[in-house]
């Protein structure tokens, strides 16, 4: 079965440093990756993902993410961080089945500090 | 493009109760799926339905069930509620179809707490 592990409950950056959110993923074929962000009684938004191709894929609000085949890694970069970047973020893995049941990360608090 | 809806917002239910929730996907898209949200699991999936059948089944008891309209809004249901079942259900729909896997996009979600 697949999983996702997001190591860090949370990461702390002032605001104008890069930040990143790290993400590992476990999965049998081809790893269909994606980041969502969730704001305070909000949903989850989506920001990016990787199907296939460039292993630097670019996304919403400026944030981007590396992939790293021989790491299974898929991290969370921005290069500028800002206070509203504030919120949850969930790292997930699409089965591979075919279906598009997504498998996410507990997910990694992100607080930007003035 | 409107985005995924779910109705109610806010629910209050007592232990014992049933309760019945309501998600609008995206126009055109056809797959709706629900994940459930809490402090301690995190996000689990629940089930997926495509074209009216459901595809796919997380690991949840049976008093968890869905269903899925002919113009793709889906419903769950989850019968005789317990403490545990307070959470956030969010659903979330997509094309379902092709090999390249689509994106989800989600709605705001449904805030149950049950007394």
């Amino acid at each position: 079965a697949q999983s996702v592990a997001q190591p860090e409950d949370q990461v702390n950056v002032a605001e104008g440093n890069p930040l990143t959110v790290k993400c590992t993923y476990s999965v049998s074929g081809n790893p269909y990756l994606f980041w969502y962000v969730q704001y305070p009684n909000r949903g989850l938004q989506f920001l990016l993902k990787y199907i296939t191709g460039d292993n630097l894929v670019k996304g919403s609000y400026g944030f981007e993410a590396e992939f790293n085949k021989s790491q299974t890694s898929f991290h969370l970069k921005k290069p500028s961080a800002l206070v509203s970047d504030s919120a949850l973020y969930f790292c997930a893995v699409r089965d591979p089945s075919g279906y598009s049941t997504l498998t996410f990360g507990k997910g990694t608090m992100l607080l930007v500090s003035p | 493009k409107a985005g995924v809806t779910q109705t109610p917002r806010y629910l209050i239910k007592t232990r014992g109760q049933q309760v019945t929730l309501s998600c609008s996907p995206i126009s055109g898209h056809r797959s709706v799926s629900w994940y459930q949200q809490t402090p301690g699991q995190g996000l689990q999936f629940l089930f997926e339905y495509f074209s009216e059948t459901q595809r796919n089944k997380g690991n949840f008891p049976g008093r968890f069930s869905g269903r899925q309209f002919s113009n793709s809004r889906s419903e769950m249901n989850v019968s005789t509620l317990e403490l545990g079942d307070s959470a956030l259900y969010l659903c979330a729909s997509s094309f379902g179809t092709g090999r390249v896997p689509d994106t989800q996009y989600f709605g705001p979600g449904t805030r149950l707490t049950v007394l």
